[in-house]
Parts: C-alpha cells; sequence; structure tokens
C-alpha cells in the first residue's frame, strides 16, 4: 500500500542538540499528524495539523503543514535522552474526518548523552 | 479513564491457523481502526468499523474480516494465516465526526510459523 517518504531511516544525535525530520507525500492531504512509538507501544499523537501553512508546537516540539499539503516537518529542539525512539508521520486524505491514515516508514532517533 | 486496549499482547499460531484479535475502545469513541504493522514499517490500514458496520477497507484480502458489537469494541479475524501475516496489529479508536485514529492501543504481536 501507499506509504509517505520519511528518510533517513535512523538518526543519531547528540544531548541537547535540536533535530528536524521531514515527510512528503505524492497525494495531498487535508490532515498532517506525527506519532512517536516506543518499543511494546503503539504510537502515540504529538502533533495534528489541520491547515495548510499551519505551524503548531507541542513543548520543544514544532511541526508544519506544508502549504502544497504534500509534505510537513518536525523539529525537535534541545533533544533529550527520553526522546528516543521511532518518529511516524501519518496523512489524513478527502474522506472525512474518519477516514483512514497513510504512514511514512518512520524514522528511528538514536540520542547520545 | 481507559485508553484503548488490545488482547492478547502476544499470540503464536500456525500456518493455516485462524486468529482473533479484540479491542475496546477509549471511553467515549464510537468508532475502530485495525492497523498492521510489519517490522521496521510503517502501520498500514486494514478496516473501521462504524455503527457494527464496516465502513472503509485497506488493500488486504478477503481473509482479513472484522466485527464491531453494540459496546463499540472490536474483533479482528484473520482466516488461513500466511507467514507473511506476521506482525503487530494495532487498534485505534475515535468519535465520528471529530477526528480519525487519534489513540492507539500497544497492539497484538502475532507471530505465524
Amino acid at each position: 500500500g501507499q506509504q509517505l517518504n520519511q528518510s533517513p531511516q535512523s538518526m543519531f544525535i547528540q544531548e541537547g542538540e535540536d533535530v528536524s525530520m521531514n515527510c512528503t507525500s505524492s497525494s495531498i492531504f487535508n490532515t498532517w499528524l506525527w506519532y512517536k512509538q516506543e518499543p511494546g507501544e503503539g504510537p502515540v499523537l504529538l502533533i495534528a495539523l489541520y491547515k495548510a501553512g499551519e505551524l503548531t508546537s507541542n513543548g520543544r516540539l514544532t511541526a508544519q503543514f506544508g502549504i502544497t499539503r504534500k509534505d510537513s516537518f518536525l523539529n525537535i529542539s534541545a533533544s533529550i535522552p527520553s526522546d528516543v525512539g521511532i518518529y511516524f508521520c501519518a496523512g489524513q486524505g478527502n474522506a472525512g474526518a474518519n477516514s483512514k491514515l497513510t504512514f511514512g516508514k518512520g524514522i528511528t532517533l538514536s540520542v547520545r548523552p | 479513564d481507559a485508553g484503548v486496549t488490545q488482547s492478547p499482547t502476544h499470540l503464536i499460531k500456525t500456518r493455516g491457523q485462524q486468529v482473533t484479535l479484540r479491542c475496546s475502545p477509549k471511553s467515549g469513541h464510537d468508532t475502530v481502526s485495525w492497523y498492521q504493522q510489519a517490522l521496521g514499517q510503517g502501520p498500514q490500514f486494514i478496516f473501521q468499523y462504524y455503527e457494527e458496520e464496516e465502513r472503509q477497507r485497506g488493500n488486504f484480502p478477503d481473509r482479513f474480516s472484522g466485527h464491531q458489537f453494540p459496546n463499540y469494541s472490536s474483533e479482528l479475524n484473520v482466516n488461513a494465516l500466511l507467514l507473511g501475516d506476521s506482525a503487530l496489529y494495532l487498534c485505534a479508536s475515535s468519535l465520528a465526526g471529530v477526528g480519525g485514529s487519534r489513540y492507539f492501543g500497544n497492539g497484538t504481536r502475532l507471530t505465524v510459523t
């Protein structure tokens, strides 16, 4: 099935550094979401974006909904060890508020103390 | 307030067997979606249930079927298991019209041998 494009597959950063991840699609989405998944758990919603150009923050996390509606990025500032995990982007299309989510393959973030 | 709960947490089956996975949505939610997450991949949408009917379906064969009960809980059934069905099966719940698949359970890890 279709997946969004996230790369690289893994990122390694030093504690305290900022990190940016982006997500691209060949299709337009009306909602973009960013999730974090830790081992043995389901994805946990970090940020939801509902309008093209929207910039939203959640603590040290900031995400933006691309103007073309085909991309989004997530920025984590001043990283800490508990930021370790897999970060997924997901897009939601035109079929209404309950339409399915299409996910990227995820980026595994490692933070060196 | 319990979140999305799934059972069992782990399951081992033999090729050709049938399996039933269960999901209880977050309190107040009436819509349940199921996703399959293969190792190293993002979740893939299987189907969604609302008002005890399948409302949307992803690109999965008819071996995958489901059910929703009057209390909004849901089951995912997979018949004639294949080795490739080994994955983490995630359930997500939402309230119709408010926003889709925001809350995920921790999943059921299915291993087919």
